[in-house]
């Protein structure tokens, strides 16, 4: 069976501060891995994905993530904070092949102070 | 191209009245599905429906019905409304190359159950 964990439901950081949300998964087949943003009273956008190939994943805005299997980690970063990045994060895991199921953390709201 | 759209956005029911929540997406997508999203539980599948003719139930799907009608429309049926379905429910459809799909979601449901 396939999850996700989100390390931290609550995350504030500074404005222009590095952005580190943290996800760990658990699959037992090679996992498509997703960031998911959730701006308030919105529905879900994707921000980035891992499928295969390169481990580094460049998002929109700015962000990021790594896949590191040794770590079953998928951590997603942005170097510098905007105002407009305060949201919801969500990580999710699905199977390769399939009907594509999305597994979903628990989510991390993000706050951005001046 | 709107994507996907849901209708209605906010509903109040009463505890063991009935009601449709409609979705609709206009890329072609083969696969739709049902979600519901609680606070600190993340999103968690209802139904999903892999191609138009077939539905499946996902982790949650105690309570609800679903109705593949086209390739375009998944409807979500609550025969007897409980206050534990009070959510947020969001519709998503899956579609690209096999091997890098991507769910797309929709504004999302407010529902309240009294």
């Amino acid at each position: 069976a396939q999850s996700v964990t989100q390390l931290g439901s609550h995350v504030s950081v500074s404005e222009g501060a590095l952005v580190l949300l943290r996800c760990n998964y658990s699959s037992s087949v090679p996992p498509y891995l997703f960031w998911y943003v959730q701006y308030p009273n919105q529905g879900l956008q994707l921000l980035l994905k891992y499928t295969t190939g390169a481990t580094l994943v460049k998002g929109i805005n700015g962000f990021e993530a790594e896949f590191k299997k040794s770590e079953t980690s998928f951590h997603l970063t942005k170097p510098s904070a905007h105002m407009s990045d305060a949201a919801e994060y969500f990580c999710a895991v699905s199977s390769s092949g399939g009907y594509n199921k999305l597994i979903f953390g628990a989510g991390t709201r993000l706050a951005v102070h001046p | 191209n709107a994507g996907v759209t849901q209708t209605p956005k906010f509903q109040v029911l009463k505890t063991g009245q009935s009601m449709t929540l409609q979705c609709a997406q206009d890329m072609n997508h083969n696969s739709m599905y049902w979600y519901r999203q609680d606070p600190g539980m993340g999103l968690r599948l209802i139904y999903y429906s892999a191609s138009e003719g077939t539905t499946d139930k996902g982790e949650v799907p105690n309570g609800y019905n679903v109705s593949r009608l086209n390739k375009r429309e998944f409807s979500l049926r609550l025969e007897s409304a409980a206050p534990s379905q009070t959510s947020v429910y969001f519709c998503a459809s899956r579609g690209g190359r096999a091997g890098t799909d991507t769910q797309y979601f929709g504004p999302g449901t407010r529902l309240t159950v009294l």
